[in-house]
């Protein structure tokens, strides 16, 4: 089976920009979470979408939007990019029993 | 509000030893605590879990231990090897299990 991929790995945006994340899970999974990785933070849950809904949701801003398609993958969004934006975001897909985490996308803000 | 806290941000061990991470938490209602391993440029990768209702759990060289009453957890590594050298997190959910609070990781070193 294939792992979590996710697109692009490295991003490099600009303040006031806007930013799409892309996370294919691994087949037959139907729920997708997303995370963002700071330093001294550890990673801080961002949401979670279960079967094209979002089923949990964590104390993002509404900067940061996400959606699932019928497939299973999933995008996030963070419109009106802040420095502090910058992290490492990960999505995790699971089947209920395990969470399997990608490789990450760094965003870096300038 | 860290509601998981790791607050060795980083541990060295000399190979062959014993590794002890520790993970507080503070949200009573967790329920089910994962430990995870991150190594650099790729996501964590899980390790071991435990639910409330145990109080130890063992696989291989990796046991952790919980103590509801002060809601601490901790991962015994033994005996410790270099390729263990990574972060780990420790996470922790209230019967929701996608949703996970995670602490801020600690930094392994396991020295040859």
């Amino acid at each position: 089976k294939a792992g979590v991929t996710q697109t692009p790995r490295y991003l490099i945006k600009t303040r006031g920009q806007q930013v799409t994340l892309s996370c294919s899970p691994i087949s037959g999974h139907r729920s997708v979470s997303w995370y963002q990785q700071t330093p001294g933070q550890g990673l801080q849950f961002l949401f979670e979408y279960f079967s094209e809904t979002q089923r949990n949701k964590g104390n993002f801003p509404g900067r940061f939007s996400g959606r699932q398609f019928s497939n299973s993958r999933s995008e996030m969004n963070v419109s009106t990019l802040e420095l502090g934006d910058s992290a490492l975001y990960l999505c995790a897909s699971s089947d209920d029993n395990e969470q399997f985490f990608g490789p990450g996308t760094r965003l870096t803000v300038l | 509000d860290q509601q998981v806290k790791q607050n060795s941000p980083s541990l060295s061990v000399q190979e062959g030893r014993i590794s002890i991470l520790n993970c507080d938490y503070t949200n009573s209602m967790f329920d089910y605590f994962l430990w995870y391993k991150k190594y650099p440029a790729e996501g964590p990768t899980f390790l071991i879990s435990i639910s409330s209702i145990k109080d130890k759990n063992e696989d291989g060289r990796f046991t952790v231990f919980l103590n509801k009453s002060a809601k601490h957890l901790s991962l015994h590594i033994v005996p410790s090897q270099p390729g263990d050298s990574a972060v780990y997190f420790c996470a922790a959910s209230r019967s929701n299990f996608n949703k996970f609070y995670f602490g801020s990781g600690t930094k392994l070193n396991v020295k040859p």
